[in-house]
């Protein structure tokens, strides 16, 4: 079963233009989410992070918006730029990020010039 | 920010051989350390959570006789794959937490092992 959707497996994007990328959840329990951007053969590297008690966070280009109630949580990227280019995981996490963290099956962005 | 350095970053091996990668933490301490395995186009799986000076904790499915998990300091955490098979070749990432409980995972670069 998994706790952690990206349902799409990738996206393309014009440079300058706004990327959204998506996450469900299903464990209610979740209250501390992460992405990650990952270039291959590299480890993923940590992007922005938010908790429950949030519903957005941001930092420069990247915002991420949390719904609750609808377990979704969002990256935007604007403007998109080509080094983004990268697979984004969603990540979440119970009891604050002390636990273990649960992560989705990533997302491959594009951004073309 | 924070670095996690894992070491090698490939290695290939027979099979039945065993081999050990590193995990270090370089500018914190890492209380607890993460072991994932990664197959292509698939979600990090959490093999094991490593915590300095006791016994790790293996997630279900994974073998702990075969992936050995030592974390000897508040920097360092080794992986050992033992006896490896085929099936044994994947990307391996280690990842480390500071002391801080909400402190975000930092992930070291992967090792792509291949048995062959």
């Amino acid at each position: 079963d998994q706790q952690v959707k990206q349902n799409s497996p990738s996206l393309s994007v014009q440079e300058g233009r706004i990327s959204i990328l998506n996450c469900d959840y299903t464990n209610s329990m979740f209250d501390y989410f992460l992405w990650y951007k990952k270039y291959p053969a590299e480890g993923p590297t940590f992007l922005i992070s938010i908790s429950s008690i949030k519903d957005k966070n941001e930092d420069g280009r990247f915002t991420v918006f949390l719904n609750k109630s609808a377990k979704h949580l969002s990256l935007h990227i604007v403007p998109s730029q080509p080094g983004d280019s990268a697979v984004y995981f969603c990540a979440a996490s119970a009891q604050g990020g002390s636990e273990k963290l649960v992560f989705g099956k990533g997302m491959k962005l594009t951004v073309n010039p | 920010g924070a670095v996690v350095s894992q070491h090698p970053s490939w290695v290939i091996c027979k099979s039945g051989t065993s081999v050990k990668i590193e995990c270090r933490s370089l500018d914190f301490q890492a209380t607890t350390m993460f072991w994932y395995r990664q197959f292509p186009k698939q979600s990090l799986m959490l093999m094991a959570t490593s915590n300095e000076g006791s016994k790790a904790t293996y997630e279900q499915g994974v073998e702990k006789d075969k992936f050995l998990i030592n974390h000897a300091s508040l920097t360092l955490s080794t992986l050992t794959v033992t006896s490896a098979h085929p099936e044994d070749s994947s990307f391996y990432i280690c990842s480390a937490r500071a002391r801080h409980y909400n402190s975000p995972l930092h992930f070291g670069n992967g090792t792509r092992l291949t048995v062959t």
